[in-house]
């Protein structure tokens, strides 16, 4: 079955400290997989998307991610966090067998100490 | 409009009562999508929508929950006899058209969502 996994609940970082969130996926092909974040009160909003071709993707607000395929793993960095990316994140995956259904992780959930 | 709204932002019910929940999709777009998001969780899929044709509803937990779209426009997604576990956060998106047409992807915009709470 395809599934997505987070394995971090929480992190916390320092402002102007990297950040790294890792995503794991199970599926039999290269899905489309998407990072999305979620601030209290707000919808999703998406970060970035990946459905082929370079490996490194770039997104709003600073953000990047990688697709390893030897890994299944598609994690979220960014160089220097600020205190406005205090919020929970989301990794999903779109396609195949599961046709237009996002299918998303349990969610990482960011803490910024000034 | 500039984006999804969805109605009422916040709604308490109490246990075996019904409830009707409302998407306002961005204008044009042909897909609407349910999802629910637990507390602690991820949002999961419940029920797609292309225009009025409700393509997909393998999501729905129950046949307590129905959704409908009759214009293919708004949608409503209708919970009836309410219970505990029905409490979550309730979120629609909309896309231009389906998401892995052949044109390639068409994003999905999640509206803020409707939080429910079952007493």
């Amino acid at each position: 079955a395809q599934s997505v996994t987070q394995p971090d609940i929480h992190i916390t970082v320092s402002e102007g400290a990297s950040l790294e969130l890792r995503c794991n996926y199970s599926y039999g092909a290269t899905p489309y997989l998407f990072w999305y974040v979620q601030s209290p009160g707000q919808g999703l909003q998406l970060l970035l998307k990946y459905f082929s071709g370079d490996t490194l993707v770039q997104g709003i607000k600073g953000f990047e991610a990688e697709f390893k395929r030897s890994q299944s793993s598609f994690n979220l960095r960014k160089p220097s966090v600020h205190w406005s990316d205090a919020a929970e994140y989301f990794c999903a995956v779109l396609g195949g067998e599961y046709g237009n259904k996002l299918v998303f992780g349990a969610g990482t959930i960011l803490r910024v100490k000034s | 409009g500039a984006g999804v709204s969805q109605s009422p932002r916040y709604k308490v019910a109490k246990r075996g009562q019904d409830v009707a929940l409302r998407c306002d999709p961005i204008s044009g777009h042909v897909s609407l999508f349910w999802y629910q998001q637990a507390l602690g969780q991820g949002p999961e899929f419940l029920t797609y929508f292309q225009n009025e044709a409700q393509l997909d509803k393998s999501g729905l937990p129950s046949d307590r929950f129905f959704a409908e779209r009759p214009e293919g426009s708004v949608s409503t997604l209708k919970i009836q006899r309410t219970q505990q576990e029905d409490s979550a956060v309730y979120l629609c998106a909309s896309s231009l058209t389906s998401p892995t047409g052949t044109s390639g992807y068409n994003e999905q915009f999640f509206g803020p969502g409707t939080r429910l709470t079952v007493l």
